[in-house]
């Protein structure tokens, strides 16, 4: 799988859209992009994931540029709940179903 | 839809003594599911690659003797830690894959349990 750089940390403001960047330079063409949460002393929870075209579901957003070489997640509205560590998985789980997770974002919401 | 139980959420227990976990899968059936250990401030690390009806996949560094897993259904897997000591102290997760997706996207999603925290005196 492809490797994924994020930003440590990030704070954003309640109500506000949060904006999480991923980069996947070496992204392969059959690798998907996924994202997942994990707020404190839980397991990570799933948000979304996509392959080239831009996604969105009840929960985030997902837009994947043009050259496939970065993303970005986004939390339209970020609550206090949304307060958490973010990461970005390239995997194609069609050859390897493990999932190499990196140290992530830690988003903090303030009120 | 897509749950994962875990149990139990916490433990504590003596150094020398074994622990299972069990790994659930609610509303769907799991071929596959994974266990992963977190250490504080640490991000997770995967133990080994649990198949139904067949011997785990463990990682490189993972003594398979000290964790023992077992898959006997499509819903159920069990981490046992044997001859505990304080150094297994740790957050353990596990997660069952979804096979083809919910929304019919070809691909495989993970679902994740709470994680079972391991406190060993």
């Amino acid at each position: 799988d492809a490797k994924t750089t994020q930003p440590p940390s990030m704070d954003c403001a309640e109500g506000r859209a949060a904006n999480l960047p991923c980069n996947h330079s070496t992204i392969s063409g059959n690798e998907y992009v996924y994202w997942y949460r994990q707020i404190h002393s839980q397991g990570p929870q799933y948000i979304i994931h996509g392959l080239k075209n831009n996604e969105t579901n009840e929960m985030a957003s997902l837009i994947i540029t043009e050259d496939r070489k970065s993303s970005t997640l986004i939390l339209p509205h970020a609550t206090l709940r949304d307060t958490a560590v973010y990461y970005c998985i390239a995997h194609n789980a069609g050859n390897n179903r493990k999932l190499i997770w990196g140290l992530g974002t830690s988003l903090a919401v303030n009120p | 839809g897509a749950v994962v139980s875990q149990h139990p959420s916490w433990v504590i227990c003596k150094s020398g003594t074994s622990v299972k976990i069990e790994c659930r899968s609610l509303d769907f059936q799991a071929t596959t599911m994974f266990w992963y250990r977190q250490f504080p401030k640490q991000s997770l690390m995967l133990m080994a690659t649990s198949n139904e009806g067949s011997k785990a996949t463990y990682e490189q560094g993972v003594e398979k003797d000290k964790f023992l897993i077992n898959h006997a259904s499509l819903t159920l897997s069990t981490l046992t830690v044997t001859s505990a000591h304080p150094e297994d102290s740790s957050f353990y997760i596990c997660s069952a894959m979804l096979a083809g997706g919910q929304r019919g996207k070809s691909s495989y999603e993970q679902y994740f349990g709470p994680g079972t925290r391991l406190t060993v005196t």
